[in-house]
């Protein structure tokens, strides 16, 4: 009983490098999604996906990349890292996009120097 | 685009009294969730409140909608060390707008 599994927990980037955060669900929910947390900013949508083979933006996109090419997974790529990308991620998965419980993962924490 | 607000930010209690955290949104909610997050844990789903006006009750958390729901309430009472965390208000549905949370400790 998984539920929504991310990796890696904890990484280090230099500025400038890429790196892709993997999450994935075994609940076979149609929607997931990735927030990025900061201090007294609560949480913040970067992009979410209402099913296989489709994806949008949130509210903070930019340097951010997601395919959903299953349902079981949706990987957050980061094509530049910067400094400002410095945050704790959350994927979160939810049975449909209505009145449904969301589940977040358990986060992995990115430091970029 | 749409904003949710909370206050306080902080709330020191000390065991066993009540307090209250509030939401309020800049346009009205089809829903509203609440969520509890453990310090270095992940946001927990808590309850989902979908009528005007609606309260539900978990043991001791009171959670209420406004009738014009544009806000949205809860209230702890007799506060235990295990409500520990930061509580965040968010809505509606799928595309969550998080507040910034209200973040409570607790003094034994």
């Amino acid at each position: 009983n998984a539920g929504v599994t991310q990796t890696p927990k904890f990484q280090v980037l230099k500025t400038g490098q890429s790196m892709t955060l993997q999450c994935a669900q075994d609940m076979n929910h149609e929607y997931m999604s990735w927030y990025r947390q900061d201090p007294g900013m609560g949480l913040r949508l970067i992009h979410y996906s209402v099913g296989a083979g489709i994806t949008d933006q949130g509210e903070v996109p930019n340097g951010y990349n997601v395919s959903r090419s299953t349902t079981e997974d949706f990987p957050l790529r980061l094509l530049s890292a910067a400094p400002s990308q410095t945050s704790v991620y959350f994927c979160a998965s939810a049975k449909s996009t209505v009145g449904n419980t969301i589940y977040f993962g358990e986060g992995s924490w990115l430091t970029v120097v | 685009g749409q904003q949710v607000m909370q206050i306080p930010q902080y709330q020191h209690v000390q065991e066993g009294e009540d307090f209250t955290t509030y939401c309020n949104s800049s346009t009205t909610l089809s829903n509203i969730q609440w969520y509890k997050q453990r310090p270095g844990g992940h946001p927990v789903f808590l309850i989902q409140l979908v009528k005007s006006g609606e309260v539900k009750k978990q043991k001791r958390l009171t959670f209420q909608f406004g009738e014009a729901k544009k806000n949205s309430s809860l209230h702890i009472t007799a506060t235990q060390t295990t409500d520990v965390g930061t509580y965040f208000c968010a809505g509606p549905d799928y595309k969550l707008s998080f507040g910034a949370g209200t973040t409570v400790t607790v003094r034994a």
